[in-house]
């Protein structure tokens, strides 16, 4: 079958680094991406890796290894704003379908 | 922000009844999908569609049906609601590519209660 395993919680303070771990068990994998959701909003995108390695978006970086069926997002310089729940998700081919973690909601402390 | 609208936002509705959602979009992307969000379960796909009159159906289809006969427009009916579909369900657009991310891009949601 297909799934995804992430943290339920993490908790952080202000100004640190986090980082929220993805692993995952699918078929067909050709990518990993990252959603951010508050609460009461929608998800947005953040990130997308389809080649090992890390790709950096100003504080937040997303890796991945294919070998290990494994990926993470890094938050840097952790902002109370970034407070939020976040999603790793798998596109696994030609049905432009994701399958989705179940989230980690990010508690931000000041 | 992608032109994504969904409408009613809230609504509240008895059991038994027939419930139906829309999704606007105003991007022309092929693809549209309706997923529901329940805590600890993350987004569950519902349906999705590759085009006008195509449609597919995602992981948690029972009990749900759609439609789409324009680009922008896709519809969600829950032909008798029931208690276990109380939830907040989310359209989203993609564009189709061969390559790259297939970024999704979600609406505000609606909020759905089943009494």
């Amino acid at each position: 079958g297909q799934s995804l395993e992430q943290p339920s919680e993490v908790t952080a303070v202000e100004g640190a680094i986090v980082q929220i771990n993805c692993t995952y068990q699918t078929s067909g994998f050709y990518g990993l991406s990252w959603y951010q959701q508050h609460d009461g909003g929608a998800p947005t995108f953040l990130s997308y890796n389809a080649l090992d390695g890390l790709e950096e978006t100003g504080r937040f970086s997303s890796f991945l290894s294919r070998s290990d069926s494994y990926g993470y997002l890094l938050l840097q310089e952790l902002q109370m704003k970034d407070s939020a729940s976040y999603f790793c998700a798998v596109k696994r081919g030609s049905n432009y379908q994701l399958i989705w973690g179940a989230g980690t909601k990010l508690i931000i402390k000041p | 922000d992608a032109g994504i609208t969904q409408s009613p936002r809230h609504k509240v509705t008895e059991t038994g009844t027939p419930v139906t959602l829309r999704c606007h979009q105003t991007e022309n992307h092929r693809y549209m999908y309706w997923y529901r969000q329940d805590p600890g379960h993350g987004l569950r796909l519902i349906h999705y569609s590759y085009g006008v009159k195509d449609t597919d159906k995602g992981e948690v289809s029972d009990g749900y049906s759609v439609s789409r006969s324009k680009t922008e427009d896709f519809l969600l009916t829950l032909e008798s609601a029931t208690s276990s579909q109380t939830s907040v369900y989310f359209c989203a657009i993609s564009e189709s590519r061969t390559s790259g991310s297939d970024t999704q891009y979600f609406g505000p949601g609606t909020r759905l209660t089943v009494l």
